[in-house]
């Protein structure tokens, strides 16, 4: 399954509001979907699985949603500490998957 | 605290030969399944291998099957990926991931060059 994340750079302010988008080319197995954050330099961190649960220790303003191949995650009032690239990811079927990222910048 | 330390990455010439290592901690190893997952420079992410608790299953992806091997130690907590007959397309930061398709917990990664 190719995954492709839109937009690849998202330029928004502290505060603001971030929808990324994470599209497959075909239906993904049991909404298995999931949302990676990484930071520069620091390995990715598990953000969102099952396309809509929140990983430990992630706070409520991330969310994501979405089923079959259309996918979203929101940032809803962006901190500092959440600019960063998020890269979506699909396990529902082998071989397991990963968009190219979306860079989101102040 | 779950930790997974890499180590073992450097630079390899092309045809060339690695063992990588995960030392894991703060969660009962032998009872999860693990994962490899690498990331070429300024690139997206690419799984590469997962082993099952007991080492009974071993999945790889097609282009990696044959030159990596992937194994464990429960009884060292340590997760190990031996890689083969190198090529300059493998040069890439080699992350242990707690999961078997979902990357749970990352280590800090290894990075592997390999370059003539």
């Amino acid at each position: 399954i190719v995954l492709t994340q839109s937009p690849a750079t998202l330029s928004l302010s502290p505060g603001e509001r971030a929808t990324l988008s994470c599209g497959a080319n075909q239906s993904v197995s049991n909404n298995y979907l999931a949302w990676y954050q990484q930071k520069p330099g620091l390995a990715p961190r598990l953000v969102i699985y099952d396309s809509s649960s929140r990983a430990t220790g992630i706070p409520d303003r991330f969310s994501g949603r979405g089923s079959g191949t259309d996918f979203t995650l929101t940032i809803t009032r962006l901190e500092a500490e959440d600019f960063a690239v998020y890269f979506c990811q699909q396990y529902g079927s082998a071989p397991l998957s990963f968009g190219g990222g979306t860079k989101v910048e102040i | 605290e779950v930790q997974l330390v890499e180590s073992g990455g450097g630079l390899v010439q092309p045809g060339g030969s690695l063992r990588l290592s995960c030392a894991a901690s703060g969660f009962t190893f032998s009872s999860f399944w693990m994962s490899w997952v690498r990331q070429a420079p300024g690139k997206g992410l690419e799984w590469v291998a997962n082993i099952k608790q007991d080492g009974s299953e071993k999945y790889y992806v097609a282009s990696m099957k044959g030159r990596f091997t992937i194994s464990r130690d429960n009884a060292k907590n340590s997760l190990y990926l031996q890689m083969d007959s190198l090529r300059v397309e493998d040069t890439a930061m080699y992350y242990c991931a707690r999961g078997r398709v979902l990357a749970v917990n990352w280590g800090q990664g290894t990075l592997v060059t390999v370059s003539s």
